[in-house]
């Protein structure tokens, strides 16, 4: 059972505009989540987190914002840039420091020049 | 800092073959993770251990699939028999902790590695 579903696959934006990615989760006791970068045959990086006692956070040019009450969140990239071009996996946890992370299947992002 | 370190990068292997798979976490953090990624179920969590102690294994899919931590700079995931549904790209991850101060929980993945089982 997918506790968490991104259900958007693949997202194509023009440079220098928005990205929007987003995220849905099922279990209402995640109260910390985050996003992770994947290059091609690299793994995952850490990009930005929240806590379920913010609504929204922002790191540069990356903003995740958190509906709990829609279980649902977002990762906006503004401008957008080639080098954004890669698949983001979102990620949920019960509490804070708790080890087991609970990830979607990723959405494949292109940045078209 | 050279990051978390994992070996093989590519393995490719004949089904009924014993695989092992190495991990050098990053020195410091005290959580070590395996995940398996594959297209159908995107990357998902298998083992971890704390401090070198095996705390959560209800992901590992199989009696087939077997992971030790002997000391805070090292784990294996081993698979014995491998079968091809086996094929996927293996991450290793490391936390540092309440020593990482505002990165506490955050996860460092190394670069993966990619099995084939034929």
């Amino acid at each position: 059972d997918q506790q968490v579903k991104q259900n958007s696959p693949s997202l194509s934006v023009q440079e220098g505009r928005i990205s929007i990615l987003n995220c849905d989760y099922t279990n209402s006791m995640f109260d910390y989540f985050l996003w992770y970068k994947k290059y091609p045959a690299e793994g995952p990086t850490f990009l930005i987190s929240i806590s379920s006692i913010k609504d929204k956070n922002e790191d540069g040019r990356f903003t995740v914002f958190l509906n709990k009450s829609a279980k649902h969140l977002s990762l906006h990239i503004v401008p957008s840039q080639p080098g954004d071009s890669a698949v983001y996996f979102c990620a949920a946890k019960v509490f804070r420091g708790a080890n087991n992370l609970f990830f979607g299947t990723g959405t494949r992002l292109t940045v078209i020049p | 800092d050279a990051g978390v370190i994992q070996s093989p990068r590519h393995e490719v292997t004949e089904m009924g073959q014993e695989v092992t798979l190495r991990c050098k976490p990053i020195s410091g953090h005290n959580s070590l993770f395996w995940y398996r990624q594959t297209m159908m179920r995107g990357l998902e969590l298998l083992i971890y251990f704390n401090n070198n102690v095996p705390i959560d294994d209800s992901g590992m899919p199989e009696d087939r699939f077997s992971a030790k931590m002997p000391n805070a700079s090292f784990s294996t995931l081993k698979i014995q028999p491998s079968e091809p549904r086996d094929s996927a790209v293996y991450f290793c991850a490391s936390r540092p902790g309440l020593a990482g101060g505002p990165q506490a929980d955050t996860q460092y993945f190394g670069p993966g590695t990619r099995l084939t089982v034929l």
